[in-house]
């Protein structure tokens, strides 16, 4: 089973801010990816997937990269509705997901 | 639009069972495949089964190999999740997600249901 490691847990960052979420890989993967976010109470939805390529109707502002064990989310200026609990999943084997990185208001 | 009605949890002693459902709408349910994630309360997110878009092969979380089947009618857009032998550890929110693609099998859910919260206690 292939390991994911989200970093930090926890990122405090103030509305208009830039924020930069870390996602390590225990093996190399090709490019099968994905970003979710989830709220409170709510489902995840789907962000990213395969690694860089934004959902329909998904802001400009979330960007996927990376690549072999080391992927970033970046939300570019965070709005009021991007407070979340963010996770990354890897799909080259048996789907696995991070532990999540929780976006607070600072 | 796509929409995913999960039903079926509720609260169960340890060693029953259930059958959880999710009803689909708003695309071809045939052409996909379908899969069951969970989320113990607090907790974050695992895949437990996986079954192609036609029935002819499920894929299943170490963890509940054995006491879980997935399966689906595709004459009535449904998707199944029957749970047997459940156990404490089993207690979460389970969501059903449609595939990100047609077909084949993506491993992304593009779309998910609310969830339906199974809780083992005695």
């Amino acid at each position: 089973e292939i390991v994911m490691t989200q970093s930090p847990a926890t990122l405090s960052v103030s509305p208009g801010e830039r924020a930069t979420l870390s996602c390590r890989a225990s093996q190399s993967l090709s490019s099968n990816l994905a970003w979710y976010q989830q709220k409170p109470g709510q489902s995840p939805r789907l962000l990213i997937y395969g690694t860089s390529t934004r959902v329909t109707g998904i802001p400009a502002r979330f960007s996927g990269g990376g690549s072999e064990t080391d992927f970033t989310l970046t939300i570019s200026s965070l709005q009021s509705e991007d407070f979340a609990v963010y996770y990354c999943q890897q799909y080259d084997n048996w789907p696995t997901f991070g532990q999540g990185t929780k976006v607070e208001i600072k | 639009q796509v929409q995913l009605v999960e039903s079926g949890g509720g609260v169960v002693q340890p060693g029953r069972s259930l059958r959880l459902s999710c009803a689909a709408s708003g695309f071809t349910f045939s052409y996909y495949a379908m899969h069951w994630v969970r989320q113990a309360p607090g907790k974050g997110l695992e895949w437990v089964a996986i079954i192609s878009y036609d029935g002819s092969n499920e894929y299943y979380a170490d963890s509940v190999k054995g006491r879980f089947t997935i399966s689906r009618d595709n004459s009535k857009n449904t998707l199944y999740l029957q749970v047997n032998s459940l156990r404490a550890e089993d207690t979460a929110v389970y969501y059903c997600a449609k595939d990100g693609g047609p077909y084949s099998r993506e491993n992304y859910g593009d779309y998910w249901g609310q969830g339906t919260l199974v809780t083992v206690s005695s």
